[in-house]
C-alpha cells in the first residue's frame, strides 16, 4: 500500500552522527518532492528540509543548516537524513511527508509514523 | 521568515459542539495554507490545502477558509473522533513554518 517507513533513529552522544532513512512504497517517488519534519515530544512540528523530485534543488531550516543533510536515491525509493554534529535539541521524532504542489502553494498528504532520535550523552 | 500564531492555543468542548480554530499569519500567503490534524503517538494527518480544499476522505464536518493572514478551521459538529491537536502550516515559500498547534479537549 501507499506508505512512508522511516528508520534510522536511536540515541546518539552529542556531537555524533546519524543517518536517517525514509523507506517509499505504494507511489512513484521519484515523482514528488519530499520533505522531513521534526516535533520534540509534547510540542510542536518543525519544517527540516526538502528536496525535489528528481534531486536537483534541496532547502534546509536554518536551525539544521551545515549540520544536516538531504539526499534521496530514486532507485531505490529512499529519502535520507544525513545528521552530524547533533545536538541536545535536535532530540525529536523525524517524520518524512510527500509533498503535492496546489496553485502556487504545496501540501504534505502522506507522512511516515516517525522515527525518534534521542541526543543525550 | 513568516510566522504562525493559532487562537485558543487550548478548547474545551462537547460532542456536537461547533469549533473554530484562527491560524494567522506575520505576513500575506495568499491561500497557501494547510490544516493538520494529529493525536497521541501518531503522525499528522492532512484535512484541509489550499485553505479550503477537503482532503479526501475527510469528514465534510471539517471546512477551511480564509486568505492573506487570516484563516479559519471550523467543525461544524464536533465528534469524540476529532479530540485531538490542530495545526496550521504556510506553504507560500521556505521554511514552511507549522503555528503551534490547538489543543481540543473534552470538556
Amino acid at each position: 500500500q501507499v506508505q512512508l517507513v522511516e528508520s534510522g533513529g536511536g540515541v546518539v552522544q552529542p556531537g555524533r552522527s546519524l543517518r536517517l532513512s525514509c523507506a517509499a512504497s505504494g507511489f512513484t517517488f521519484g515523482s514528488y518532492t519530499m520533505h522531513w519534519v521534526r516535533q520534540v515530544p509534547g510540542k510542536g512540528l518543525e519544517w527540516v528540509a526538502l528536496m525535489s523530485y528528481d534531486g536537483t534543488k534541496k532547502s534546509h531550516a536554518d536551525s539544521v543548516k551545515g549540520r544536516f543533510t538531504i539526499s534521496r536515491d530514486n532507485s531505490k525509493n529512499t529519502l535520507n537524513l544525513q545528521m552530524s554534529s547533533l545536538q541536545v535539541e535536535d532530540t525529536a521524532v523525524y517524520y518524512c511527508a510527500r509533498g503535492r504542489t496546489f496553485g502556487t502553494g504545496w501540501y504534505f498528504d502522506l507522512w511516515g509514523q516517525g522515527t525518534l532520535v534521542t541526543v543525550s550523552s | 521568515d513568516i510566522q504562525l500564531t493559532q487562537s485558543p492555543s487550548f478548547q474545551f468542548a462537547s460532542v456536537g459542539d461547533r469549533l473554530t480554530i484562527t491560524c494567522r499569519a506575520s505576513h500575506g500567503i495568499s491561500s497557501n495554507l494547510a490544516w493538520y490534524q494529529q493525536k497521541p503517538g501518531r503522525a499528522p494527518n492532512l484535512l484541509i490545502y489550499g485553505a479550503s480544499t477537503l482532503q479526501s476522505g475527510v469528514p465534510s464536518r471539517f471546512s477551511g477558509s480564509g486568505s492573506g493572514t487570516e484563516f479559519t478551521l471550523t467543525i461544524s459538529s464536533l465528534q469524540p473522533d476529532d479530540f485531538a491537536t490542530y495545526y496550521c502550516q504556510q506553504l507560500n515559500g521556505y521554511p514552511f513554518t507549522f503555528g503551534p498547534g490547538t489543543k481540543v479537549g473534552i470538556k
